[in-house]
């Protein structure tokens, strides 16, 4: 099942800080961000275990919540290199294994 | 440079033809995953390999889509007959392991004409 990211799309000023919130309807092992500019592949940006913890990235942080299933990235005085679309792919478990699904992407602009 | 490698970049066919992608991953990687991603949509899982074993292939994949990794280390993705829904970027992952980071080529892009 997709995870559900959410806003969809979100338009910046330089300096302004964002979050990008993705959620399971599954338990999730662990979730990783990545960020794709427009014609480019998917860079990977961080991953969250299961009984982690925050991490941060410059001024780009995460969150994994475990008992709400979500995870939320944190980009704090954007710059204009932020700009592009962000993914989440969430780790979950069932009896045939671990599956890795990438959720529909958030895009974020930022305006000079 | 010892990230995923994709050849070729860009691939033009007319509708019908039969066209061959390669990967290269990561050489310590164990898995790989092939993706296709349409304009605006996340990346949209095709298959995966744990070493040179198919462990998995996306129920929404036509049998026109057959991948290989003979020897574990590089892969090929052949679709055949290809059709105008094909066109999409094709891109390439790798991990160690199942809950990895997955590292990306730069991807294959597929115009059906």
């Amino acid at each position: 099942q997709q995870p559900v990211q959410s806003p969809q799309a979100v338009i910046l000023r330089e300096g302004e800080d964002a979050v990008i919130n993705c959620s399971s309807s599954k338990a999730l092992y662990s979730v990783h961000w990545y960020r794709q500019k427009h014609g480019e592949a998917p860079v990977f940006l961080m991953i969250l275990l299961k009984g982690g913890e925050q991490k941060g990235h410059e001024k780009i942080s995460a969150s994994f919540n475990e008992k709400k299933q979500q995870s939320s990235l944190y980009l704090t005085a954007s710059q204009l290199s932020y700009s592009g679309t962000y993914f989440c792919g969430t780790v979950t478990s069932d009896n045939y294994g671990q599956n890795f699904v990438f959720g529909p992407g958030t895009r974020l602009s930022v305006l000079p | 440079d010892t990230g995923v490698s994709q050849d070729p970049r860009h691939k033009i066919t007319k509708r019908g033809q039969n066209v061959t992608f390669r990967c290269d991953p990561i050489s310590e990687h164990n898995r790989l995953y092939w993706y296709r991603q349409t304009l605006g949509q996340g990346p949209e899982f095709l298959t995966y390999f744990q070493n040179e074993a198919q462990l998995e292939k996306s129920r929404l994949l036509s049998d026109r889509f057959s991948a290989e990794r003979p020897k574990g280390s590089f892969s090929t993705l052949e679709i055949q007959r290809t059709e105008q829904g094909d066109s999409a970027m094709y891109l390439c992952a790798s991990s160690l392991g199942s809950a990895d980071t997955q590292y990306f080529g730069p991807g294959t892009r597929l115009t059906v004409l």
